[in-house]
């Protein structure tokens, strides 16, 4: 069965610091990978989705960026942590082939940013 | 473009009460629904679907109906549990948008003993 992780699921970091938040599926191959924000009491806003190993679309723009080195590997960094970039962070999976769209969820990692 | 919007949050409810969620969305063509709820401090799991207009999801004892001629995708319990205390997400998705899913703004259900 497709397992999805991601770590670390809490993070506290300064103003200025550097981020790096890291996402693996297994049990999949070639699945399509996303990073969602949910800031405090909102929605979730798609950051950047990828189709495939260094295919990465961005969503909005913003003080994020995103890699994925592996087909299984789904990497959300920033170079400078802003306040705003508080918030708790997920990465979802889905399959390329599927016409429905259905997405499955890591357990989320929460940054707060003092 | 495509949007989802959801009922207002919180709703608290006794358990045992009737829930509804109310959920409507625009979209050209026909998306797939979905009802995703976040337990707290978790991710989101998908709770139902329904990928074409009649459909029905249904799931724990939560029902959705995809209604093309309202636009709407109501979730629905005939009895709450203290268990069901979560965030809900009501969200669609176009299969040539590369699967990405476009979430309503989520609606906080709260269930008292």
């Amino acid at each position: 069965s497709q397992t999805i992780h991601q770590w670390p699921a809490t993070l506290v970091q300064p103003v200025g610091s550097p981020l790096s938040l890291e996402c693996t599926v297994e049990g999949t191959s070639n699945p399509n990978l996303y990073w969602y924000r949910q800031a405090a009491g909102r929605g979730l806003q798609l950051l950047f989705y990828s189709v495939g190993i260094g295919q990465i679309s961005s969503e909005v723009p913003q003080n994020l960026s995103a890699s994925r080195p592996q087909d299984r590997q789904f990497i959300l960094s920033s170079k400078k942590l802003l306040l705003s970039d508080s918030g708790f962070y997920l990465c979802a999976w889905s399959q390329q082939t599927s016409g429905t769209g259905e997405l499955f969820f890591g357990e989320g990692s929460r940054l707060t940013v003092l | 473009g495509d949007s989802v919007t959801q009922m207002e949050g919180p709703v608290t409810l006794s358990e045992e009460a009737f829930l509804t969620i109310n959920c409507t969305y625009t979209a050209t063509g026909y998306p797939s629904l979905f009802w995703y709820v976040q337990y707290p401090g978790e991710g989101l799991q998908l709770l139902l679907k329904a990928t074409k207009a009649d459909d029905k999801g249904s799931n724990k004892g939560f029902e959705a109906t995809y209604r093309k001629e309202t636009t709407s995708f109501h979730l629905e319990k005939g009895s709450v549990q203290v268990s069901d205390s979560a965030v809900y997400f009501c969200a669609l998705s176009r299969y040539n948008q590369g699967g990405k899913l476009i979430f309503g703004q989520g609606t906080e259900l709260s269930v008292k003993p």
